[in-house]
């Protein structure tokens, strides 16, 4: 089985501090993603890695970063946390061939940020 | 702008009724079509998908969705509910010609089952 772990369940940041978010998955994927998750909106893109040291900016990138040193770590960094990054982060993987798009999930991290 | 809609926030059948979540799309050309499931605080599972073929997909737990590509819908249905199925589905495409195979994802739909 396909297995995507995050670093953390929950966290609990203060607005200003830098906020690392790992990921890990076991499939030798060449895609990784990452995902905010917000009631109403559904999932957005922030960024997104086809490749080691491969990143493409999603669809709301600002106030993001993210770092792919080894195939199977994607790293989400919030340089300086703002209350209205307090959601709840996806990471997922798909091979970059295979699966035509189907993607695996972590079970995700609710990061509060007071 | 390519977008997926799921116009209903939340669904309510009762347990043993058939039950339908919707899903409509806007993407050109013929993308790939998928549903999610999310039970409470966990991450997405992957539940069906369609390619190409049969307009009828059988996925896992039961659901199968219809694509229909003149009314660009992807609707899920389950013949007879369980009150396990109570959880967020998602509906998402992933654009033609698209090599990252991004998804673009739907808002969400609630399926609460009652007994």
């Amino acid at each position: 089985d396909v297995k995507v772990t995050q670093s953390s369940r929950y966290l609990v940041k203060r607005t200003g501090e830098k906020v690392f978010l790992e990921c890990v998955q076991d499939m030798d994927h060449e895609n990784m993603f990452w995902y905010r998750q917000d009631p109403g909106l559904g999932l957005r893109l922030i960024y997104f890695s086809y490749d080691v040291k491969m990143k493409e900016k999603g669809d709301i990138p600002e106030g993001y970063s993210v770092s792919r040193e080894k195939k199977e770590r994607f790293s989400l960094i919030l340089e300086s946390a703002s209350t209205n990054q307090t959601s709840m982060y996806l990471c997922a993987s798909s091979p970059l061939r295979g699966g035509l798009g189907e993607q695996y999930f972590g079970p995700g991290t609710r990061l509060t940020v007071t | 702008a390519q977008s997926v809609a799921q116009p209903e926030d939340q669904v309510n059948v009762a347990e043993g009724n058939p039950l339908t979540v919707k899903c409509t799309y806007s993407v050109s050309g013929n993308p790939y079509l998928f549903w999610y499931v999310q039970y409470p605080n966990r991450g997405l599972q992957f539940l069906l998908k369609y390619i190409t073929g049969d307009n009828l997909v059988k996925g896992s737990y039961g659901f199968e969705a219809e694509f229909n590509k003149s009314q660009t819908s992807f609707h899920l249905k389950k013949p007879s509910a369980l009150v396990s199925d109570s959880a967020l589905y998602f509906c998402a495409v992933s654009p033609p010609m698209d090599s990252s195979y991004k998804l673009i994802f739907g808002s969400g739909t609630r399926l609460l089952v009652r007994p």
